[in-house]
């Protein structure tokens, strides 16, 4: 069976902080990675894709690696705003879609 | 462009009733799914299709059944509810850019907002 583990947390971080994240997958065919964002009672919702080569979206960092199997999320300069629930999400290339860690709760604090 | 879409938004069962939970999307996806989230659990996928036509069984398909009715709905029948399906339940429908190679599929999933179901 396909597993994404991800440290439930919560963590708990000051505004501004840097705060990383990660999560270890066993399905070692698996082709795309991602990271989701869910608030509370909300859908979940795309953040961004995971490429091998490492990959920037403002804020945010992510990183594959494929031989330890994990990838991690780093925010930086953290916003009262990013607090939510980061879902791991794994693409076994299958038809069946995505499977999903249990998630990270992070809460910014002021 | 409404997304996924899902109705009800709430709704609360007596043990052994049926219910039908509706799932539209209006973005022309093959592929179509309902998940059910749980405290503690995460998201667990309990039908999908692949393409209208098609239905498969998810990892927790027990006490469900699935309708793909068109390329654009896909529905989710609880025939008798028991309270251990009270769960927010979540229809998505996901989309493939393929790359030139695999890690470069660009992919997303949108998902609806959810319908919670409370069994009494």
């Amino acid at each position: 069976r396909k597993e994404v583990e991800q440290d439930p947390g919560p963590f708990n971080v000051p505004e501004g902080a840097t705060v990383a994240f990660n999560c270890t997958y066993s399905n070692s065919a698996s082709q795309s990675f991602f990271w989701y964002r869910q608030d509370c009672r909300k859908e979940p919702k795309l953040l961004m894709s995971v490429y091998s080569s490492g990959n920037e979206d403002g804020r945010f960092t992510a990183q594959l690696n494929r031989a330890s199997q994990y990838i991690s999320l780093l925010i930086r300069d953290s916003k009262l705003s990013d607090s939510a629930t980061y879902l791991c999400v794994v693409n076994g290339g299958g038809a069946d879609g995505l499977t999903f860690g249990k998630g990270t709760h992070l809460i910014i604090q002021p | 462009n409404a997304g996924v879409t899902q109705t009800p938004k709430f709704q609360v069962l007596k043990t052994g009733q049926s219910m039908t939970l509706q799932c539209a999307q209006d973005m022309n996806h093959n592929s179509m799914y309902w998940y059910r989230q749980d405290p503690g659990m995460g998201l667990r996928l309990i039908y999908y299709s692949a393409s209208e036509g098609t239905t498969d069984k998810g990892e927790v398909p027990n006490g469900y059944n699935v309708s793909r009715l068109n390329k654009r709905e896909f529905s989710l029948r609880l025939e008798s509810a028991a309270p251990s399906q009270t769960s927010v339940y979540f229809c998505a429908s996901r989309t493939t850019f393929p790359g030139q190679l695999a890690e470069y599929t660009r992919e997303t999933q949108y998902f609806g907002p959810g319908t919670r179901l409370l069994v009494l």
